[in-house]
């Protein structure tokens, strides 16, 4: 158990669809970061939260956006889904991205978009 | 872009050893390990985070090439709960992780 919790476990949604997906990071850390995974694959870095703000970002369009709330809980919004959207979604916290931290992985979100 | 894996996969019997690579074309600043099981979240194993260093805990251990670009992890004595499938996990100066495509580890009894 590594503290990282995430909701929903699951959800189906239709393409053209919005979703919202949400982490609560560990305790003690003020990082979180958002991967995507597809079936088979290694996972892809979508962005970075630190103390609220968008710290990175990787080569996902404007479409996945994210929020960091005070508590260092974070949320990831994709808008007009599509069919290759379909993934797990894992969050992941870390301490301060000025040093190399381990980043503890929650049990991801399972997206399917039909 | 993204480290290379190998092998990507590779199958056991109970108690043999096994070798994981993962090279960049980058320089490394750091290498993370995680192992993950069908359906679960990665877990973490461990990092490296400088040129030379080993670590090591129970039968699985890792080394770090700088020069080389690429690190190792070694499994030794292999158990059945060592099946999974293994990513090693690149990482810049924010520490964002860009992960290998994988190697998928069966142990036999």
């Amino acid at each position: 158990e590594t503290g990282v919790t995430q909701s929903p476990t699951h959800l189906i949604k239709t393409r053209g669809q919005q979703v919202t997906l949400r982490c609560s990071s560990q305790s003690g850390h003020n990082t979180v970061s958002w991967y995507q995974q597809a079936l088979g694959q290694g996972p892809q870095f979508i962005f970075q939260y630190y103390r609220e703000e968008e710290n990175g970002r990787g080569n996902f369009p404007p479409r996945f956006s994210g929020l960091q709330f005070p508590n260092y809980s974070s949320e990831l919004n994709v808008n007009a889904l599509e069919l290759d959207d379909s993934a797990l979604y894992l969050c992941a916290s870390s301490g301060d991205p000025v040093v190399t931290d381990t980043q503890y992985f929650g049990p991801g979100t399972r997206l399917t978009v039909l | 872009q993204q480290p290379v894996q190998s092998p990507q996969a590779v199958i056991l019997r109970e108690g043999e050893d096994a070798v994981i690579n993962c090279s960049s074309s980058k320089a490394l600043y750091s290498v993370h390990w995680y192992r993950q099981k069908h359906g679960e979240a990665p877990v973490f194993l461990m990092i490296l985070l400088k040129g030379g260093e080993q670590k090591g805990h129970d039968k699985i251990s890792a080394s770090f090439n700088e020069k080389k670009q690429q690190s190792s992890l070694y499994l030794t004595a292999s158990q059945l709960s060592y099946s999974g499938t293994y990513f090693c996990g690149t990482a810049n100066a924010g520490n964002m992780l860009t992960f290998g495509g994988g190697t998928r580890l069966m142990v036999k009894p």
